[in-house]
This record gives C-alpha cells, structure tokens and sequence, in this order.
C-alpha cells in the first residue's frame, strides 16, 4: 500500500517560517491534503488539492507539490500554530485514503 | 452550517460490540461519502473505512475488514460504525469526516470524536 512519510517533529520561533515535508513515491501525480490538530480536538482541513485553502484558513499556512515531496509551509509562526499535523492523499491502486505519520510543530 | 454529532464515550469489555453514530446537518446527505477515522492514544490518524450514501458500498482499510461495519440511514441523516468483537487494542478515539461522493479523498468536515474504551 501507499506510504507517506512525515518527519515525527519540527521545531520553529515565533515570526519565522515553519516547513513540514510529506514524502511519497511520485506523490507529484497525486492531490494532497494537510490538516492541523490541537490537542482534545478533531483534525481541522488546512489545504486541499495541494495548494487550496478552505473559507477560513489564514494565508500564512500554504502547500505545494512536485516530485516525491508535498510541502506545507508556514509563514510568521504563532504560538497558536503548535499542533500536529498530517498529510493526505487518495491512492487510487488501492482505493484507499492514506493519511501520513503525523508531525509535531513546536513553537520555541 | 455543516455539523457533523457523534454519539458519546463508551465503555466496553472485550468481545462486546459497539455502534458509533454520526449525525449531520446543514448539507445534502446524499451529496457526500463518509470516512470514519481511527486515533489510537498517543498515535496517528488511520483510515478506516469510506461509504458512499448512494451505492452503499463501503471500502475498508484492510486492518479493519471484516469486524468493522459501516452503514447510513440517509432517512436521518446519520451514519454508523459498528465494531464488533472488541479487543483492548481497539480502545480510540473514533471520527467521522465528510469525504467525497465517488472517492474516499479529502474530508473536510469532522465529528468532535468518540471515545471507545476497552477494558475487562
């Protein structure tokens, strides 16, 4: 089955730019999809369709997508930015959805 | 507004089953899928499973064929996981996501989560 790998955690500063790679065979060919989850809560939807953001999301957090990585970038950090976060895809082999291990964002 | 209201904490022994329901509102039921998503404590998120409310075809994670049940009463607008012969392992957290229509890809809207715990 498909495999997306996420670094375990990221550490980052208030102000500066945070960014959380999701690595996948040709994931480039694939959409992608990020979400945030705090602590006690459901997963939020940060970027859709790699690059995409719901009603909502600020315009710090954006993504992209090429090759073997996905990335999710986040600009100014905040402390209210410290969370997991996990990316997605659809395989379409399996036709099954596939979530990544999940990377913890500190904010220092 | 999109509401996705899960049913409450459950306590279960092992080998008892247990149904998790899924109420929604303020969209077309028929016009999504459902994922339900298992949260182990302290892990990741893992798929489980994907209904579509018109074929009422569910796909399912291999890791969860087979004691895992999904189904919908698009009557009421609420979907259900059922599991059943539970074992500690199965203690989680449990959320529903509304996914696609054709393709389990994307769940935007999410239930709070249920709690199933397992425990003789």
């Amino acid at each position: 089955s498909y495999v997306l790998t996420q670094p375990p955690s990221v550490s980052v500063t208030p102000g500066k730019t945070a960014t959380i790679m999701c690595g996948g065979i040709n994931i480039g060919d694939k959409s992608v999809h990020w979400y945030q989850q705090k602590p006690g809560q459901a997963p939020v939807l940060l970027i859709y369709f790699d690059s995409d953001r719901p009603s909502g999301i600020p315009e710090r957090f954006s993504g992209s997508n090429s090759g073997n990585t996905a990335t999710l970038t986040i600009s100014r950090v905040e402390a209210g930015d410290d969370a997991d976060y996990y990316c997605q895809v659809w395989d379409s082999g399996s036709d099954h959805l596939v979530f990544g291990g999940g990377t913890k964002l500190t904010v220092l | 507004q999109v509401q996705l209201v899960q049913s409450g904490s459950e306590l279960k022994k092992p080998g008892a089953s247990v149904k998790v329901s899924c109420k929604t509102s303020g969209y077309i039921f028929t016009h999504y899928g459902m994922d339900w998503v298992r949260q182990a404590p302290g892990q990741g998120l893992e798929w489980m499973g994907w209904i579509n409310p018109n074929s009422e075809n569910p796909k399912y994670a291999q890791a969860f064929k087979g004691r895992s049940v999904l189904s919908l009463d698009t009557s009421v607008s609420t979907a259900y996981l059922q599991i059943n012969n539970l074992e500690v392992e199965d203690t989680a957290v449990y959320y529903c996501a509304r996914s696609d229509l054709v393709v389990p890809a994307a769940p935007d809207y999410w239930g709070q989560g249920t709690l199933v715990a397992v425990s003789s």
